[in-house]
C-alpha cells in the first residue's frame, strides 16, 4: 500500500516571501500521479497543482511549483509571493495510474502542513 | 466553471439514526468517491464508484455504509445507524477519467455531521 508522508505539521511564511512544504511517499509503482491540495479554513478541498510521474519536467501554476525527485519519492510544494489567502492546510495527495484494473484511482492523503503567512 | 455541490453543509442527527448525504458530481464525470475527515486528522478514502457499482471500498466502509446513485445526477452516501465516532467532515469528490486524462479528483464543500 502506498504511504504518505508531510513531515512538517506547521509552517509559517512572511507575506511575499518564499516556502516550501515537503512530501516524500512510498510506492512500488513505477508510473502514477501526485497532487497537492489546499484546504482553507472554510474546509473545501482545492487542487493546487498536480504531477504526473513520467513527466520529468516539474509542474508549475503561476505561484506555485514543485519540486519532483521520483528517485527520492519526494513532491515538494513551493509557493512564491506567498499571499495572506495562502494560509490553509495542505494535503499531499497520491494516486495510482490509469489502467491500473479500475481500482486504485483513490487518493491516498498526508497528514497535512499547516501554513500560516504572517503580514 | 462546473463545480461538485453537497448537501447539507451540516447535518446533525443523534446516536442510532439514519443520514443520508447527498452530492452532485460534475455533470460529465465518470468516477465518483467519498472520503471522510475527522476533525485534525488527515482526509481518508471511504468509496469510490463507477458504472453504478463500487470500484473500490476502505476498511472504514462497512456494512453501515452504502452509496448510490438513484437518477442521473445525484450521489449519496448513507450511514444506517450513526454512531459518535462517525462525527466528521464528509467530502464527495469525481473525476472525468476519460481517455485523455481527466483523472483529476474535484471535491465539493464538504458536509459536516455531527452525532450526538
Amino acid at each position: 500500500a502506498q504511504t504518505v508522508t508531510q513531515s512538517q505539521p506547521e509552517m509559517s511564511v512572511q507575506e511575499a516571501e518564499t516556502v516550501t512544504l515537503s512530501c516524500t511517499y512510498d510506492t512500488s509503482e513505477s508510473d502514477y500521479y501526485l497532487f497537492w491540495y489546499k484546504q482553507p479554513p472554510s474546509r473545501q478541498m482545492i487542487l493546487v497543482i498536480r504531477q504526473e510521474a513520467y513527466k520529468q519536467q516539474n509542474a508549475t501554476e503561476n505561484r506555485f511549483s514543485v519540486n519532483f525527485q521520483k528517485a527520492a519519492k519526494s513532491f515538494s510544494l513551493k509557493i512564491s509571493d506567498s499571499q495572506l489567502g495562502d494560509a490553509a492546510m495542505y494535503f499531499c495527495a497520491y494516486r495510482s495510474p490509469i489502467g491500473s484494473g479500475g481500482s486504485n484511482y483513490k487518493l491516498t492523503f498526508g497528514k497535512g502542513t499547516l501554513l500560516t503567512v504572517n503580514p | 466553471e462546473p463545480e461538485v455541490t453537497q448537501t447539507p453543509s451540516h447535518q446533525v442527527t443523534q446516536m442510532g439514526q439514519e443520514v443520508i448525504l447527498r452530492c452532485v458530481p460534475i455533470s460529465n464525470h465518470l468516477y465518483f468517491y467519498w472520503y471522510r475527515q475527522i476533525l485534525g486528522q488527515k482526509v481518508e478514502f471511504l468509496v469510490s464508484f463507477y458504472n453504478n457499482e463500487i470500484s473500490e471500498k476502505s476498511e472504514i466502509f462497512d456494512d453501515q455504509f452504502s452509496v448510490e446513485r438513484p437518477d442521473g445526477s445525484n450521489f449519496t452516501l448513507k450511514i444506517r445507524s450513526t454512531k459518535l465516532e462517525d462525527s466528521a467532515m464528509y467530502f464527495c469528490a469525481s473525476s472525468e477519467m476519460g481517455a485523455s486524462g481527466g483523472y483529476e479528483q474535484y471535491f465539493g464543500p464538504g458536509t459536516r455531521l455531527t452525532v450526538t
